[in-house]
């Protein structure tokens, strides 16, 4: 079975700085998906930034980028930038891939990110 | 295109009564899912539909659960005789599935059902 953890409960950063949120998992698979969502206080789950596991360039969408570590079965975001409006608890997701897959997703824990003005 | 979108939004109900919810997914869509989240926790899955039929069911799906998507379109979740215990959050989330498909999943804002 996966498993993914998220070892960060809660974590701050000033505006304008850079944070990294971590996350680690446990699979046997080798053909997976990594994704990030955000959760913002009463409001829903949006996708942040998706990892394809066969690819080994790093996954980057505007101020967010991760760390990829396949080996180490590591994957971290990177927030550059902090903005007010990144506060919000983020989930690290695993998902396999293999013929007739559901897509289910197995979620972390979470951490709850505060940026502070 | 509307996104996601769940109701009722909340709902109280008394230990031993049924609840049904409701989840309209992204027109297009053909796979839809429903998890559950408890405070301060991640989502955990517990069941999946493409197009209408029911393809998985967790373990945490005991037999009071039961989801219905008749005809691949919105679907419903129902709880009999609830327990404290089932209260959480419910989302439901869609995604486009095929070859080609980026698995991304699109969330509704959820149905927070509290067992009094």
């Amino acid at each position: 079975a996966q498993t993914v953890t998220q070892s960060q409960p809660e974590m701050s950063v000033q505006e304008a700085e850079t944070v990294t949120l971590s996350c680690t998992y446990d699979t046997s698979e080798n053909n997976y998906y990594l994704f990030w969502y955000k959760q913002p206080p009463s409001r829903q789950m949006i996708l942040v930034i998706r990892q394809e596991a066969y690819k080994q360039q790093n996954a980057t969408e505007n101020r967010f980028s991760v760390n990829f570590q396949k080996a180490a079965k590591s994957f971290s975001l990177k927030i550059s930038d902090s903005q007010l409006g990144d506060t919000a608890m983020y989930f690290c997701a695993f998902m396999k891939l293999y013929s007739g897959n559901t897509g289910k997703l197995i979620f972390g824990q979470g951490t709850t990110l505060q940026v502070k003005p | 295109d509307t996104g996601v979108s769940q109701n009722p939004r909340h709902k109280i109900t008394k230990r031993g009564q049924n609840v049904t919810f409701r989840c309209d997914p992204i027109s297009e869509h053909n796979r839809l899912y429903w998890y559950r989240q408890t405070l301060g926790q991640g989502p955990e899955f517990l069941t999946y539909f493409q197009n209408e039929a029911q393809l998985e069911k967790s373990r945490l799906l005991s037999d009071r659960f039961s989801a219905e998507r008749p005809k691949g379109s919105f679907s419903t979740l129902e709880i009999q005789r609830t327990e404290q215990g089932d209260s959480a959050m419910y989302l439901c989330a869609s995604s486009l599935g095929g070859p080609g498909a980026g698995y991304e999943q699109y969330f509704g804002p959820g149905t927070r059902l509290t067992v009094t």
